[in-house]
């Protein structure tokens, strides 16, 4: 089936710093999606990317749509410690595409330092 | 708008019993997909409904099943309960199946099985 490399796996940051993570796919998505997790909860839709090329923000969050459609990154402007929590990328393939439903990267837990 | 919504959030059952999970979809929302979240292989697609159809399955065993009602209510149970399907179990629902629609998770039911 369709794999998802997410990194990094964990990062430790100063508060304030800015964070990257970045997801690639050995094969095309047609959707890519950007996922918060906090614990004992499911995941939260931050960021959703219909389009080759894409680059959307919401607040201090932006993401893009890789033009190669195989691959996305999320940046997060400066960190606050509410931010911590572990991010998931997640690709809808296309119709026919040989998956069913969202393949999900393994996430990336950001840890943030006072 | 209420969100999807999980029942029950928490449960513990031993080896060889059966379990029933059920989701209620956002109001309006037709579709509902489950995952199986675990530490060790993250967050893996089980199945999608649809207008109270299954569209398409991840790759799980027979024992891993579900239904949808006729008010897009989810039900999923797996029956004859091994150690391994300790797992947060989540569902996710979207306005209609396919690729363009955000999917929405609730909570997830955390299983364990003794």
């Amino acid at each position: 089936g369709q794999q998802l490399n997410q990194s990094p796996q964990s990062m430790f940051i100063q508060e304030g710093e800015d964070v990257s993570m970045n997801c690639t796919s050995s094969s095309i998505f047609n959707t890519w999606l950007w996922y918060k997790q906090e614990p004992g909860e499911g995941p939260v839709l931050l960021i959703a990317l219909y389009k080759a090329g894409e680059l959307t923000s919401n607040g201090r969050l932006t993401a893009q749509f890789g033009i190669t459609r195989k691959d996305s990154f999320l940046n997060i402007s400066a960190s606050i410690p509410s931010d911590v929590g572990i991010y998931f990328c997640a690709g809808q393939p296309p119709p026919g595409g040989g998956a069913d439903g969202l393949t999900f990267g393994k996430g990336t837990h950001l840890i943030i330092q006072p | 708008k209420a969100g999807v919504t999980q029942t029950p959030r928490y449960l513990i059952k031993t080896r060889g019993q059966q379990v029933t999970l059920s989701c209620s979809p956002i109001s309006g929302h037709r579709s509902v997909s489950w995952y199986q979240q675990t530490p060790g292989q993250g967050l893996q697609f089980l199945f999608e409904y649809f207008s109270e159809t299954q569209r398409n399955k991840g790759n799980f065993p027979g024992r891993f099943s579900g239904r949808q009602f006729s008010n897009s209510r989810s039900e999923m149970n797996v029956s004859t309960l091994e150690l391994g399907d300790s797992a947060l179990y989540l569902c996710a629902s979207s306005l209609s199946a396919g690729a363009t629609d955000t999917q929405y998770f609730g909570p997830g039911t955390r299983l364990t099985v003794l």
